[in-house]
């Protein structure tokens, strides 16, 4: 079984533009995650999304967004991008079959975002 | 709000050594805890969860973890370190009525083994 998959694997950005990071979860799994890793801030939880709806949002702008598609692909959008912004955005993906707060997530390996 | 803290960004041991990487967690409420491990480049992996019943709980690679409520803790132990158990670990907690997919991360201890 194929595991999470993140694209693209690097981006480099210039403060001001937008950008769209793509996930696509293990299949069968309805639960989208998303985070940013920063070495001064950490893995700060950024959204998830089950069955193309928002369950759970974390302490994130507005300008961060995402969505999810009905064959529970993801994709989060960050607008007027900072220098800040600079990360790796990890998704991940778990089934839950009832929403389950134990579920074992699987990650992918993340987008490298750059931000000049 | 729940919080977790990992005691040490930085810890190194020799090959064969005893590894303890240490967790102490803040929760109102009896909380689920996991252990993930990240290698350089590549996402995140879970070690092992605990969730309710035995308080040691064993994960893979030969990794364990003990709940102790009392002293709120959940540390991370091995016997005998590996070359390959180089890498950085995450302590975690699951917010109560998590729906799923929200996890509050520690900061990450990274992990150097010692030939």
């Amino acid at each position: 079984k194929a595991g999470v998959t993140q694209t693209p694997r690097y981006l480099i950005k210039t403060r001001g533009q937008q950008v769209t990071l793509s996930c696509s979860p293990i299949s069968g799994h309805r639960s989208v995650s998303w985070y940013q890793q920063t070495p001064g801030q950490g893995l700060q939880f950024l959204f998830e999304y089950f069955s193309e709806t928002q369950r759970n949002k974390g302490n994130f702008p507005g300008r961060f967004s995402g969505r999810q598609f009905s064959n529970s692909r993801s994709e989060m959008n960050v607008s007027t991008l900072e220098l800040g912004d600079s990360a790796l955005y990890l998704c991940a993906s778990s089934l839950p079959l009832t929403g389950a707060a134990n579920e074992k997530l699987f990650f992918g390996s993340g987008t490298q975002l750059s931000v000049l | 709000a729940q919080s977790v803290t990992q005691l040490g960004s930085h810890v190194s041991v020799s090959e064969g050594a005893l590894v303890l990487l240490r967790c102490n967690y803040s929760s109102s409420v009896p909380p689920y805890l996991f252990w993930y491990v990240q290698y350089p480049n590549q996402g995140l992996q879970l070690l092992l969860k605990y969730t309710t019943g035995a308080t040691l709980v064993k994960g893979i690679n030969g990794f364990e973890a003990e709940f102790k409520k009392s002293e709120t803790s959940f540390h991370l132990t091995k016997p005998s370190a590996h070359m390959s158990d180089a890498a950085e670990y995450f302590c975690a907690v699951s917010p109560p009525y998590n729906q799923g997919g929200k996890l509050i991360f520690g900061q990450g201890t990274e992990l150097s083994v010692k030939p």
